[in-house]
């Protein structure tokens, strides 16, 4: 199976600051056949069901806003919130959707600071 | 807009089963592999169980592979888990998702307590 290990577990920080979150996989989910990576992030508000993000690592879906960006290839990923709102408190997790069990990561747990 | 809507959550005793549906809408359903994720309390989230558009490909997670029937009805824009010889450890938030290469759309979930 894939593991996949997220960082930090918590991130507290201070409203229009930057909330920076990493996720690296234990083999690599680069498809090299067409050059994509199996990687999606996913917001998880208070008592809601988690909300795709991005898709592809790094393709932002749509009325995600652009304050959210994702990168990374291979086996090191990074969910970036370049201005953190007050609506952005939330749990994030990246998900691999390489093979087969698909897994996530255990999350990372963003508040204001 | 893709409406996914769980039920069939509850209490039951361990070693109890249990049906989940999934009615969906919104969507072309019939044309998009499905899913299982949960949650169980205060937890992050455990992929359950994928089925193909057409049900040919079944997969489980470990945990509950012999236990767990994934299974569809692309007539009825549905979506079943039949869950046998619960325990414990199922307790959790079942949610359903749509599969469009990431898990793109999830319902609000049902909550399933395993306790005597």
């Amino acid at each position: 199976d894939i593991v996949m290990t997220q960082s930090p577990e918590s991130l507290a920080v201070s409203l229009g600051e930057r909330a920076t979150i990493n996720c690296k996989s234990s083999q690599s989910v680069l498809d090299s056949s067409n050059n994509k990576n199996y990687v999606a992030w996913y917001q998880q508000r208070p008592g809601q069901s988690p909300k795709l993000l991005f898709y592809w690592a790094s393709t932002r879906k749509a009325g995600v806003p652009d304050r959210f960006s994702g990168s990374g290839s291979g086996t090191d990923f990074t969910l970036t919130i370049s201005s953190l709102q007050a609506e952005d408190v939330a749990v994030y997790y990246c998900l691999q959707y390489d093979t087969t069990p698909l897994t996530f990561g255990g999350g990372t747990k963003v508040e204001i600071k | 807009e893709v409406h996914l809507v769980e039920s069939g959550g509850g209490l039951v005793k361990p070693g109890g089963s249990l049906r989940l549906s999934c009615a969906a809408s919104g969507f072309h359903f019939s044309a998009y592999n499905m899913n299982w994720v949960r949650q169980a309390p205060g937890q992050g989230l455990q992929w359950v169980s994928s089925i193909s558009s057409s049900s040919t490909y079944i997969f489980y997670a470990d945990s509950v592979k012999g236990r767990f029937t994934i299974s569809r009805d692309n007539a009825r824009n549905s979506l079943y888990l039949q869950m046998n010889s619960l325990r414990a450890e199922d307790t959790a938030v079942y949610y359903c998702a749509s599969q469009d290469g990431s898990l793109e759309d999830w319902g609000q979930g049902t909550l399933v307590i395993v306790s005597s």
